[in-house]
């Protein structure tokens, strides 16, 4: 079974800062994952996805994500924080094509804070 | 422009009341899910359709219906049955193939997500 689990709840970085949220899975077969960000009262939206190949994924708004199966992790990061980043940031997993379910697992979120 | 439409934003209803949210999609998707959103528990999911005329409960169906009659709509009813119906929920829809190795490409179920309803019973 797929499992995620997102570590912090809440975030806080100073714009300029680095950004790093972190991402850890459990999955039985090769995973899917995926990072989503949602704005307050908003759905979500798709930020970037790690199926196979490269990885090292580089998504929207300057986001990257490495996967490191040795790790089972799929961190975000961006070098350089932006007011309009703070937001609710998701990570997710599936697994689509190997006999296991293509819906993915949502971990819990964390919460990106912006200081000025 | 393609896209998922929920409405309304905000619903208020009484207790005791069944009360139906709506979910539009003009995506040509085949699957289409229900998320419950509370603070801090992440997306739980409620029910999915891969197929009109069909549908499976997810994690948290208790209190909840839903009908798939056409592709585009996917409409979910919170009956009085549900304890704590008070919650953000999110429509999302996905391609859905059952057989996608032999369509010859790479399929990652991505998720595209409405605007999300904001329902509140008092």
């Amino acid at each position: 079974a797929q499992s995620v689990t997102q570590l912090g709840s809440h975030v806080s970085v100073s714009e300029g800062a680095l950004v790093l949220l972190r991402c850890n899975y459990s999955s039985s077969v090769p995973p899917y994952l995926f990072w989503y960000v949602q704005y307050p009262n908003q759905g979500l939206q798709l930020l970037l996805k790690y199926t196979t190949g490269a990885t090292l994924v580089k998504g929207i708004n300057g986001f990257e994500a490495e996967f490191k199966k040795s790790e089972t992790s799929f961190h975000l990061t961006k070098p350089s924080a932006h007011m309009s980043d703070a937001a609710e940031y998701f990570c997710a997993v599936s697994e689509p094509l190997t006999g296991g379910s293509y819906i993915p697992t949502f971990g819990r979120g964390t919460s990106l804070i912006v200081h000025p | 422009d393609g896209g998922i439409t929920q409405s309304p934003k905000y619903l208020f209803r009484k207790e005791g009341q069944n009360v139906t949210l709506s979910c539009e999609q003009n995506l040509n998707h085949d699957a289409m899910y229900w998320y419950r959103q509370d603070p801090g528990q992440g997306l739980r999911l409620i029910y999915y359709s891969q197929i009109v005329n069909d549908f499976q409960k997810g994690d948290i169906a208790e209190g909840y219906s839903v009908s798939r009659e056409k592709k585009e709509s996917f409409p979910l009813t919170v009956t009085s049955a549900q304890k704590n119906p008070t919650a953000f929920y999110l429509c999302a829809s996905s391609i859905f193939l059952t057989n996608p190795g032999l369509a010859g490409a790479s399929y990652t179920y991505e998720q595209y997500f409405g605007p999300g309803t904001r329902l509140t019973v008092t």
